[in-house]
């Protein structure tokens, strides 16, 4: 039943290693999104994929590679992780354009040791 | 740099009374504007959503909207304990432009 899901939820690593966090959504939506949530609770967009396609990239460090096999998954891949990285992150679906709603899934928490 | 600007709060409302969430944007090609609920440790939840000048409401909910003053408002009426959450404010231009969040204001409702 679960709209968009995020799995890990959480991911506690060491600084130096490599992740991945998978996310799925069975909305039908087309339009897929990577947001990070600091830990003053900003929410910014990292990159967003419209039917596979890269969209937008806001000026992220080419340490994150998402990938979208299709349109219903985007997972993001971290190279070479960092203790700034330990944040929260949320993948979310709109169907269309970034102007309509975006609907998101639980989240990844992950922290970096 | 376009921006969302939200009053952190915490705001304090009793039970019952109506809590208002302002929100002021800087771009003013923005087109599309929402609010979404986000309890501690939980994901955003969408609550309302508006695109045209004025009021529109959802149950308890009202969002207005006033593009010549770049002023977004969320009222709640008869607020609940259950509102208690940070309501985070959205904006996004045409087609594929950043949706861009402000940082939130807190709510607090006391019984």
């Amino acid at each position: 039943d679960t709209a968009v899901s995020q799995t890990p939820k959480y991911l506690v690593t060491q600084m130096g290693n490599d992740k991945s966090i998978k996310c799925e959504q069975n909305l039908g939506h087309d339009t897929m999104y990577w947001y990070k949530q600091d830990s003053k609770k900003f929410l910014k967009i990292m990159f967003s994929y419209n039917n596979k396609e890269l969209i937008i990239n806001e000026t992220v460090p080419n340490r994150f590679s998402p990938k979208s096999p299709d349109k219903a998954h985007l997972n993001l891949h971290i190279n070479s992780l960092e203790l700034g990285d330990s944040a929260v992150y949320f993948c979310a679906s709109s169907l269309g354009q970034h102007n309509q709603p975006q609907h998101f899934g639980d989240g990844t928490r992950l922290s970096i040791l | 740099q376009k921006e969302v600007e939200q009053n952190s709060g915490p705001l304090s409302v009793p039970e019952g009374a109506i809590a208002s969430l302002n929100c002021t944007y800087s771009d003013r090609g923005s087109q599309s504007f929402f609010w979404y609920r986000q309890y501690s440790g939980k994901s955003p939840e969408l609550i309302m959503f508006i695109y045209s000048n004025g009021d529109k409401e959802d149950g308890r909910f009202t969002a207005q909207l006033n593009k010549a003053s770049q002023y977004v408002s969320l009222l709640i009426r008869d607020s609940q304990p259950s509102d208690s959450a940070t309501y985070l404010c959205a904006s996004a231009g045409s087609g594929y432009s950043t949706l861009t969040f402000g940082k939130g204001t807190m709510l607090l409702v006391s019984p």
